[in-house]
């Protein structure tokens, strides 16, 4: 079956600094993939849809310069917390499209990112 | 905007209970999802439906789409401790949207 692979599972970084989680898509080619934010007890919260080869869209509320989204390629999306600060720490979460069906979405493990 | 109406928010069970939990909304959607999401892991789906009023099974879980296409409902049959999680109902969001709308989950507990 379709797999997304999601890395790492779990960071630590200091304030300040960035932080790069990869999403990948294993045995199919994903032209768009979606990334999700977390809380406890929370629902999915949708971040961005990233599109191979131009720019991601944003949901409203989300800081582009913040969050920033790169796919680069069919079968790579990342996603940079640029100067992480404590309200960061969240489990992002990244999906895809799985071709040729409509709307089978796969979900990578996820990463669980503490700022301290 | 869409929304989708999950509920319960929370159930606490025994073993060998059936399960029920639905999701409603006032929005027609074409496609309804389930998936379960474990501790520290991403959601992993159950069961899509694509058509009115299908009813599909997955060994011990049972979903079906609703015949006015604005609600689904999950069953889950002699429950075990591994059916432990959070269950979601998700579904493509209109106007050729591929964004998720997601349910708020229900919790399940199951004591053994």
């Amino acid at each position: 079956g379709a797999v997304v692979s999601q890395h790492p599972s779990r960071v630590i970084c200091k304030s300040g600094t960035s932080v790069k989680i990869e999403c990948r898509s294993l045995d199919f080619q994903a032209t768009t993939m979606f990334w999700y934010r977390q809380f406890p007890k929370q629902s999915l919260m949708l971040m961005a849809t990233s599109n191979e080869g131009s720019k991601a869209t944003y949901e409203q509320g989300v800081e582009k310069d913040k969050f920033l989204i790169n796919h680069a390629s069919l079968t790579l999306s990342t996603l940079t917390v640029t100067s992480a600060h404590p309200e960061d720490s969240s489990f992002y979460i990244c999906s895809a499209r799985v071709p040729p069906t409509n709307y089978g979405y796969t979900f990578g493990s996820g990463t669980r990112l503490t700022v301290v | 905007g869409q929304q989708l109406n999950q509920s319960p928010q929370s159930m606490f069970i025994q073993e060998g209970e059936d399960v029920s939990m639905n999701c409603t909304s006032s929005s027609i959607f074409n496609t309804w999802l389930w998936y379960k999401q474990d501790p520290g892991e991403g959601p992993v789906l159950l069961i899509a439906l694509y058509k009115a009023g299908e009813l599909t099974s997955n060994g011990r879980l049972t979903a079906q789409f609703g015949i006015t296409r604005k609600d689904s409902f999950l069953n889950i049959s002699a429950s075990i401790p591994s059916d432990v999680g959070i269950y979601f109902c998700a579904a493509p969001g209109q106007g050729g949207s591929e964004k998720l709308v997601f349910g708020k989950g229900t919790k399940l507990t199951v004591n053994p």
